[in-house]
């Protein structure tokens, strides 16, 4: 069981490049989060999908486009990455929409 | 603007110490508070999650209380060891999906 999966670990971009980044969870949960953390920030809700075929902005959506392709997979895509982009990104999930979150181990993501 | 306070912001202690890790929020219309642990470089593990209209959890050495009225959270670790070293994350969460997260306490247990 392998829970909340992120890919990739690492990546480096330059600014202007667009990327996607991966999340896939095993749990049979209908809930899927896109975080990012950044020091002195917290962690802060970029996007989410409280159930499949629904997305919704969180608190810092700005940037970011999401695709919730299935039940299992959450993506988040940079279209054009910009430093302030820079950050580690946490996917997470949870059963229903008020229920415990179970995070990925993150991506970290230096745009240059 | 700061919505949930975590104090104090590092804590080093002693193996065997009893420890009290302080969350404060300002939302008085939480549905329920998570305490996280984080490892360096780690994503978030779930401790425990009490909901608002609980008033605290037990899993193992650890106990979380909840006061929605004076918005504050305790999380309790009895009997520190090394390996309860880590980053420990109050979060609370409304109605929506949002969780807001404060900015944790780094917690060192030295042996």
């Amino acid at each position: 069981n392998a829970g909340v999966t992120q890919t990739p670990k690492f990546q480096v971009l330059k600014t202007g490049q667009s990327m996607t980044l991966q999340c896939a969870q095993d749990m049979n949960h209908n809930s899927m989060y896109w975080y990012r953390q950044d020091p002195g920030m917290g962690l802060r809700l970029i996007y989410y999908s409280a159930s499949e075929g629904t997305t919704d902005k969180g608190e810092v959506p700005n940037g970011y486009n999401v695709s919730r392709l299935n039940k299992r997979e959450f993506s988040l895509r940079l279209e054009s990455a910009a430093p302030s982009q820079t950050s580690v990104y946490f996917c997470a999930s949870s059963r229903d929409r008020v229920e415990t979150q179970y995070f990925g181990p993150g991506t970290r993501l230096l745009v240059l | 603007k700061q919505e949930v306070t975590q104090i104090p912001a590092a804590l080093s202690v002693p193996e065997g110490e009893n420890l009290v890790l302080n969350c404060s929020f300002t939302d008085s219309a939480i549905y329920n508070l998570q305490w996280f642990r984080q490892d360096p470089g780690k994503g978030l593990t779930s401790l425990l999650l009490i909901q608002s209209s609980q008033r605290e959890q037990t899993s193992g050495r650890l106990n979380a209380s909840l006061d929605k009225s004076s918005g504050r959270s305790t999380l309790y670790i009895a009997a520190s060891q090394p390996g309860d070293s880590a980053t420990y994350l109050c979060a609370y969460q409304t109605s929506g999906s949002r969780l807001t997260f404060g900015e944790g306490t780094q917690l060192t247990v030295n042996p």
